[in-house]
């Protein structure tokens, strides 16, 4: 079946603009995941989303962060007023877990390279 | 606080030439043990999971294993479509995000 999607797969943009970041999950997967893969920082984890409850913004990095998931299933993440330091591949996994799950698998997209000029 | 570290940094091989990849953990309450390949510019693909120690799983040439400290991912007669970036990662929290280690850069050459 499919996997997970990501759009789009490129964005280049300049100092100060805001950007949105699709992602489509795996079909009824219930959980959602954003995480971002900087060089020399690895992956680390952004938002996460369980179904129609609040989301975990914990490891959001400031408030021009943002991210939603309309009807339990795509996900757009906003960055707005962007900086360089946000250049990095933003990555969505999905995985069919619930709170408090331990056996579920997250499936990662392909990645959306970000570049601030 | 929940840390992973993955050595070594990067690994070159020369083709069939077996290794081992560690990764080492420390979390309050191990809920499973991922691994992912990760090849340039996708996103990681998910390889394995070990849930106690002394399991052991096996894909083609790759086989891993967990204590309860760390996990190995043996590489045996490596072929250069092998060469990826190897990632380890345990969940952490009640909403399982993955934390991650730096992974190994595995480099297989004819």
């Amino acid at each position: 079946g499919a996997g997970v999607s990501q759009s789009p797969s490129n964005k280049v943009t300049e100092k100060g603009k805001d950007v949105e970041l699709r992602c489509d999950p795996i079909s009824g997967h219930t959980a959602l995941y954003w995480y971002r893969q900087s060089l020399g920082q690895g992956l680390e984890f952004l938002i996460y989303f369980q179904g129609n409850s609040a989301p975990d913004k914990s490891g959001l990095p400031s408030d021009r962060f943002s991210a939603e998931r309309t009807g339990g299933s795509v996900s757009t993440l906003t960055i707005q007023r962007t900086q360089q330091e946000d250049s990095a591949v933003y990555l969505c996994a999905s995985s069919s877990s619930r709170r408090g799950s331990w056996t579920d698998t997250q499936y990662f997209g392909p990645g959306t390279r970000l570049t601030v000029l | 606080e929940d840390q992973v570290t993955q050595s070594p940094e990067a690994l070159r091989l020369q083709e069939g030439e077996s290794s081992s990849l560690n990764c080492s953990y420390t979390v309050s309450g191990l809920r499973g043990l991922f691994w992912y390949r990760q090849d340039p510019g996708k996103g990681p693909e998910f390889l394995f999971t070990l849930y106690s120690a002394g399991e052991e799983k096996e894909k083609e040439r790759l086989k891993a294993t967990l204590t309860k400290k760390e996990s190995f991912l043996h590489i045996t007669a490596p072929k250069p479509e092998d060469s990826a970036t190897y990632l380890c990662a345990v969940p952490s929290g009640g909403y399982n995000k993955l934390i991650f280690g730096a992974g190994t850069r595995l480099a297989v050459h004819p």
